[in-house]
């Protein structure tokens, strides 16, 4: 399976500012994906990144919140913007697995706004 | 789009005793049914799979088994183990790496020594 390093792996942000975070991946991929998990709750599905175009978001969220770049097929990052409390949570990137279905996630971001 | 629900949210048993979780899904095109456990401070990590032409697959001690009729599909933890003490995702998608997977809302299984 594709092995994705994921950073930063925590951090503390003032409301109000933003915070970018990356996903390089060991291996060439289409698409990676982008997921927000609240505390105590399960993975939603923020956006879809393929290489050359742009994200495409699920219902709830935006570009401007959450602009994501995809320059090439092992590296993606996503922004979230003019954060508020609200939107402390994880972030975790992920890759379909080499071969098999399924998918590998990255080691998450815990986001914390204050 | 998909929606897919999972019972219990939460789950006690007794080291050596079965557990089972439970989901149903709504869209009928899924064709994939992949399960997550997710420790503590941890990423999500696939422990199986099945796809919509098998019934039931195993795994040692996991199987899962799926009910495309019905939209239902469940995993089966036997001879659970405190190591087992987690939270499960089921998900569903269509088959093949670049399709949306939509998961549950998880069950936290915890497994007492």
């Amino acid at each position: 399976s594709a092995v994705i390093s994921q950073k930063p792996s925590r951090d503390i942000c003032q409301r109000g500012t933003s915070l970018t975070i990356q996903c390089q991946v060991d291996s060439q991929v289409t698409m990676m994906f982008w997921y927000r998990q609240q505390p105590g709750q399960s993975l939603t599905l923020i956006a879809t990144a393929n290489q050359g175009s742009e994200a495409t978001y699920e219902s709830g969220f935006v570009i401007d919140k959450f602009p994501i770049s995809r320059p090439n097929l092992t590296f993606s990052t996503l922004t979230v913007s003019n954060m508020s409390p609200e939107d402390s949570s994880i972030y975790l990137c992920s890759v379909p697995r080499q071969g098999p279905d399924g998918y590998t996630f990255g080691s998450g971001t815990r986001l914390t706004v204050v | 789009g998909e929606n897919v629900e999972q019972h219990p949210s939460t789950l006690s048993v007794q080291e050596g005793d079965s557990a089972v979780i439970k989901c149903t899904y709504s869209d009928s095109a899924s064709n994939y049914f992949p399960w997550y456990k997710q420790e503590l401070g941890k990423r999500p990590q696939l422990i199986i799979d099945i796809r919509s032409n098998v019934g039931e697959k195993k795994d040692q001690r996991i199987a899962v088994t799926l009910n495309k009729t019905a939209k239902h599909f469940s995993l089966h933890i036997t001879e659970t183990q405190p190591e087992d003490s987690a939270v499960y995702f089921c998900a569903a998608s269509g088959e093949g790496g670049y399709q949306k997977v939509t998961f549950g809302t998880g069950t936290k299984l915890q497994v007492i020594p």
